[in-house]
């Protein structure tokens, strides 16, 4: 498995406060992916990034922002947190040649409050 | 109709039972399909990769219908440890390494 890690992986913060999640990889994939986790809604993609400062949107990133000033970290912010934020978040990463096979972190368990 | 759509389940299956899922997908020009597996508040892990010809690992076989635009698992011979959900792939609209993920399948193997 590729050497995910996210950090943090439980938080608890109150409505209106920016929130960084960072996805940090070993593997030095090409592609980093962030996506959210609800119930009945399985994973929906929120940004992803195909190189270092190269990024796109997915079907849900309204109220999130990314970064990736290198290649092995992938920030995602929560500018103002909103309850409907409250999610568990997951990163992951593909080599991005041939196959999009994606590997994932742990995820991080977000509430907001 | 949806990117990608599966039957939610949840599938009860004995144990030594053949399951079998499927997924449909909307975008014809897609190429590379996968099926993963998800254990409880854990991350989603590759099961497999699904090829036009079909792929075969061990108990678990996976299949493309590009003709009806959908794929398919089948699980024989179910062990309790199978009990998890799975999660069909296929590529996002626009091409590049967009993904699109399934809602998922849950699948309980009892004894």
């Amino acid at each position: 498995d590729a050497g995910i890690t996210q950090s943090p992986r439980h938080k608890v913060t109150e409505t209106g406060t920016p929130v960084t999640l960072r996805c940090h990889q070993t593997e030095n994939h090409r592609y980093m992916y962030w996506y959210r986790q609800d119930p009945g809604h399985g994973l929906r993609l929120i940004h992803y990034s195909y190189g270092v400062k190269d990024t796109d949107k997915g079907e849900v990133s309204d109220g999130y922002s990314v970064s990736r000033s290198k290649t092995e970290d992938f920030l995602l912010t929560l500018e103002s947190a909103t309850s409907s934020q409250t999610s568990v978040y997951f990163c992951a990463t593909a080599v991005g040649t041939g196959t999009n096979e994606q590997f994932f972190g742990p995820g991080t368990r977000l509430t907001v409050l | 109709r949806k990117e990608v759509e599966q039957d939610p389940g949840p599938f009860n299956v004995p144990e030594g039972a053949t399951v079998a899922f499927n997924c449909t997908y909307s975008n014809s020009a897609s190429q590379s399909f996968f099926w993963y597996r998800q254990d409880c508040r854990k991350e989603p892990k590759l099961l497999m990769s699904v090829y036009s010809s079909g792929n075969e690992d061990g108990r678990f076989t996976a299949q493309l219908n590009r003709a009806s635009q959908y794929i398919s698992l089948l699980i024989r011979d179910s062990k309790l440890s199978d009990s998890a959900t799975y999660l069909c792939v296929v590529p996002g609209k626009g091409g590049g390494f967009k993904t699109i993920f399934g809602a998922g399948t849950r699948l309980f193997v009892k004894a």
